[in-house]
């Protein structure tokens, strides 16, 4: 059982440039969040999902966009990168609501030069 | 504002002593507590939840915490401490009827042979 998986698992970009994280979960999890995670400052939502074909926006949404077309994956897009975004990406899911624990891939650490 | 604080960035103790880590949390209502692990290069393990009744709840590896209601704390505890116990412990909360959890700023925990 695969879980919650994040690609790829290291990224360096220049700014500027675009790219997609990409967040696949098989436990058939409604709900899939994004988070990123910077020294001394947790976990901070960009967006969430509460189900296929929707999003929303979380703590940190700009500079972001993101997508659910099916209900396993949930991509993160960085439309122009910029070295504010350097940070570790971790994608998580969970049954529904914040009463439900959330289960996390590995993350992303992305480097923007 | 709504908040999740823990006091402590970092605490070292020996290898079976006692532990404690401290979370304190700012809203309103009670919210769904939880304690997630995060080993290096690795994504967030649960390793309790609190939603109501039995204040006291038991979690994987040894792990207890203690929901007080009067201090608006949920700490984190274990009897007697392993070396592979070193990791960072985030506190988190969710909010009644909101989508979204709140995670704390963590604290990395090391362990002294």
């Amino acid at each position: 059982n695969a879980g919650v998986t994040q690609t790829p698992k290291f990224r360096v970009l220049k700014t500027g440039q675009s790219m997609t994280l990409l967040c696949a979960q098989d436990m058939n999890h409604e709900y899939m969040y994004w988070y990123r995670q910077d020294p001394g400052m947790g976990l901070r939502l960009i967006h969430y999902s509460v189900g296929e074909g929707t999003t929303a926006k979380g703590e940190v949404p700009d500079g972001y966009n993101v997508s659910r077309l099916k209900k396993q994956n949930f991509l993160l897009g960085l439309e122009s990168a910029a070295p504010s975004q350097t940070s570790v990406y971790f994608c998580a899911s969970s049954y529904g609501g914040n009463n439900q624990p959330q289960h996390f891939g590995d993350g992303t650490r992305l480097s923007i030069l | 504002a709504q908040s999740v604080t823990q006091p402590d960035i970092h605490i070292t103790v020996s290898e079976g002593a006692s532990l404690e880590l401290r979370c304190n949390y700012s809203y309103g209502a009670t919210p769904y507590l939880f304690w997630y692990v995060q080993s290096p290069g690795q994504g967030l393990q649960l390793l309790l939840k609190y939603f109501s009744g039995d204040t006291l709840v038991q979690g994987i590896k040894g792990f207890e915490a203690e929901f007080k209601r009067s201090q608006s704390s949920f700490n984190l505890r274990k009897p007697s401490v392993h070396w592979s116990d070193a990791a960072e412990y985030f506190c988190a909360v969710g909010l009644y009827n909101f989508n979204k959890f709140y995670f704390g700023s963590g604290t990395k925990l090391n362990v002294k042979p």
